[in-house]
């Protein structure tokens, strides 16, 4: 199976950037690499998703090492709003596989 | 437009019964994805559906099933319930559930087995 990887916490100072990292050193040339958030009793959200360009939306951007191997997602002012638990995925053989994601704290 | 809804919300059952979760796709939509989050194992792929097909499966036995309707709507059932079972059972939608589409996921259905 694709696995990801990614630290089980980070830390935050609010208004600053944020550099969330992923290795997913299975990947294959065709999958997507997607990130999708999750805050306490609530369904994962999706952040963003791409498959070997640098992304950009309004929410973060995702940055693709060339070998694609690891992906880093950005978010350029962290809030309070973004403190979750984030996920990083790829989909491979037709299945998203799902990392152990990063909790993200953010502090006032 | 209105998001992805799971019902019911929130089951408890007891161990050997059975149990139907629903799940209604945002319109438009023809994938729907199951998922199994419990604290232990994290998030994990159940199945897939796609215009009334199953195209995927993920590692669960056979007591996991499911299905979808012409209006792309799903359940998923699981039989003879065991207490590792109780988990936050998740459903996502998506245009056509490839990886280049994005994900929406419902707010969830929490089942606890007694």
């Amino acid at each position: 199976d694709a696995k990801t990887t990614q630290p089980n916490s980070m830390e935050s100072n609010e208004e600053e950037p944020v550099h969330l990292p992923c290795n997913h050193s299975t990947i294959s040339g065709t999958d997507y690499i997607h990130w999708y958030r999750q805050l306490p009793s609530q369904g994962p959200e999706y952040v963003i998703h791409g498959l070997t360009s640098n992304v950009n939306n309004r929410m973060a951007s995702l940055a693709i090492a060339e070998d694609r191997k690891s992906s880093t997602l950005i978010l350029h002012r962290a809030t309070l709003r973004d403190a979750a638990v984030y996920y990083c995925t790829t989909y491979n053989f037709n299945k998203f596989y799902f990392g152990s994601g990063t909790k993200l704290n953010v502090k006032p | 437009k209105a998001g992805v809804t799971q019902t019911p919300r929130y089951l408890i059952k007891t161990r050997g019964q059975q149990v139907t979760l629903s799940c209604s796709p945002i319109s438009g939509h023809r994938s729907v994805s199951w998922y199994q989050q419990t604290p232990g194992q994290g998030l994990q792929f159940l199945f897939e559906y796609f215009s009334e097909t199953q195209r995927n499966k993920g590692n669960f036995p056979g007591r996991f099933s499911g299905r979808q309707f012409s209006n792309s709507r799903s359940e998923m059932n699981v039989s003879t319930l065991e207490l590792g079972d109780s988990a936050l059972y998740l459903c996502a939608s998506s245009r056509r559930g490839q990886g280049a589409d994005e994900q929406f996921f419902g707010p969830g259905t929490r089942l606890t087995v007694l």
